[in-house]
C-alpha cells in the first residue's frame, strides 16, 4: 500500500490567516491526491480532487499544489467554518490510502 | 440530487453478524463505484473497499480483505457491508461514498451519513 503522511498533525490558527497543510506519498502518485474536510460528528466533504480541482461549491480560498510525493493544501484567510480535521487520500493505486489527518482549531 | 442514506445504528454481541445498507439516488447507481470507509472513534479514516454495483466488481484493502463482504443489489440501488463474525474492534463508524471520476482520478465527492456499529459483550 501506499503510505501518506501529513503536517503538522494540528495546528491552531486566527480567523484571517494563511494556513498550509503538507501531505507526503510514499512514492510518486503524480497528481492523484484528493483533500477532504471532516467537522466532528459529520462524514467528510470532498474539497479539492487531482491535486488542484476544486469541487463544486467549495469556497475559492481553498486551493491545492503539488506533484510526485509532495502536496499541499491552503487555505487562504481562514473563516470561522474551517475549523475541522483534513485529510489527504491517495488515487493513484487501491486501497486508496488516506493521510492520518490535521486538525485545525482556533487560536 | 444525489444522496446516499445509510441504515441506522446497530449493536451487536460478539460473534454475531451484520448486515449494513446504503442506498443511493439522485444519479445511476450502477454508473458509479461505492466505496466504504471506517472511522473508529477518534481516529482517522481507513479506505476499506470498493465495489461497482453494475458488476459486483471490488477491491478490498488488504487490511479488510477476508474480514467483511460487499455486495449490491442493483434493483433497489443498495450497497451493502457485511460481517460474519463481529469482533469488538469492528466497533466504529462505517461510511458509505461513492466513487466518482474526472478522467483517471478517482474521488469520494458524495457520503453516506454513516453508521455506528458497536460490538459489546
Amino acid at each position: 500500500d501506499i503510505q501518506m503522511t501529513q503536517s503538522p498533525s494540528s495546528l491552531s490558527a486566527s480567523i484571517g490567516d494563511r494556513v498550509t497543510i503538507t501531505c507526503r506519498a510514499s512514492q510518486s502518485i503524480s497528481k492523484y491526491v484528493n483533500w477532504y474536510q471532516q467537522k466532528p460528528g459529520k462524514a467528510p466533504q470532498l474539497l479539492i480532487y487531482a491535486t488542484s480541482s476544486l469541487q463544486s461549491g467549495v469556497p475559492s480560498r481553498f486551493s491545492g499544489s503539488g506533484s510526485g510525493t509532495d502536496f499541499t493544501l491552503t487555505i487562504t484567510s481562514l473563516q470561522p467554518a474551517d475549523f475541522a480535521t483534513y485529510y489527504c487520500q491517495q488515487s493513484y493505486t487501491t486501497p486508496d490510502t488516506f493521510g492520518p489527518g490535521t486538525k485545525v482549531d482556533i487560536k | 440530487e444525489v444522496q446516499l442514506v445509510q441504515s441506522g445504528a446497530e449493536v451487536r454481541k460478539p460473534g454475531e453478524s451484520l448486515k449494513i445498507s446504503c442506498h443511493g439516488s439522485g444519479y445511476s447507481f450502477t454508473n458509479y463505484w461505492i466505496g466504504w470507509v471506517r472511522q473508529m472513534a477518534g481516529k482517522g479514516l481507513e479506505w476499506m473497499a470498493i465495489i461497482h454495483p453494475g458488476d459486483s466488481d471490488t477491491r478490498s484493502s488488504p487490511s479488510f480483505q477476508g474480514q467483511v463482504t460487499m455486495s449490491a443489489d442493483q434493483s433497489i440501488s443498495t450497497a451493502y457491508l457485511q460481517w460474519s463474525s463481529l469482533k469488538a474492534s469492528d466497533t466504529a463508524m462505517y461510511y458509505c461514498a461513492r466513487r466518482s471520476r474526472d478522467g483517471s482520478y478517482y474521488y469520494f465527492d458524495y457520503w453516506g451519513q454513516g453508521t455506528l456499529v458497536t460490538v459489546s459483550s
